[in-house]
């Protein structure tokens, strides 16, 4: 089954400090990657996807994620942060040819602090 | 574009009574709607997968005679959360997948239910 992990509940960053929240999948089959940030009691806004193609992907906001299949990971980075980047951000992966169902990290927490 | 809205925002019900939240794709048509559950600071948890025009697919440990979802038209989707209970409380989140295929899901912007 495939799987993301985000192994940090929290990352905080000063504002204008680049800015890395982790993820690592695991899938059988060629992932399909997602990143989502969440505000406070609201939905899920889409940042960015890797389907195929150049290993960086570069999204909403300012953000960018680097797909490494050697590693299985999917870091979302940022060069430099705002206070406004604050929220919680979620990894998820499905697998090609599966469901178009997506499966969550568990969410990390991102503090940008003044 | 693909905006997804979700009715009410918010809602408080009583022990044993019923609440729909309904589920829109604005400006797109979707074949596939995903209801998910979200508890404080925890994950999503997909609840179920719902087809237009078919019966809902569920995930393991959700019942389905509990949360009934009806997926009438490729714009529309509902939950019906029956005979609620406290433990139902929860923030709860529809997404669609555009009919065009593409990959992303667009997420409401969830229903915080609050069963007294």
């Amino acid at each position: 089954a495939q799987s993301v992990a985000q192994p940090e509940d929290q990352v905080n960053v000063a504002e204008g400090n680049p800015l890395t929240v982790k993820c690592t999948y695991s899938v059988s089959g060629n992932p399909y990657l997602f990143w989502y940030v969440q505000y406070p009691n609201r939905g899920l806004q889409f940042l960015l996807k890797y389907i195929t193609g150049d290993n960086l992907v570069k999204g909403s906001y300012g953000f960018e994620a680097e797909f490494n299949k050697s590693q299985t990971s999917f870091h979302l980075k940022k060069p430099s942060a705002l206070v406004s980047d604050s929220a919680l951000y979620f990894c998820a992966v499905r697998v090609a040819d599966s469901g178009y169902e997506l499966n969550f990290g568990k969410g990390t927490s991102l503090l940008v602090t003044p | 574009g693909a905006v997804v809205s979700q009715h009410p925002s918010r809602v408080i019900c009583k022990s044993g009574t019923s609440v729909k939240i309904e589920c829109r794709s604005l400006d797109f048509q979707a074949t596939t709607m995903f209801w998910y559950r979200q508890f404080p600071k925890k994950s999503l948890m997909l609840m179920a997968t719902s087809n237009e025009g078919s019966k809902a697919t569920y995930e393991q440990g959700v019942e389905k005679d509990k949360f009934l979802i009806n997926h009438a038209s490729l714009t529309l989707s509902t939950l019906t959360v029956t005979s609620a209970h406290p433990e139902d409380s929860s923030f709860y989140i529809c997404s669609a997948r555009d009919i065009l295929g593409s990959y992303e899901q667009y997420f409401g912007p969830g229903t915080r239910l609050t069963v007294t």
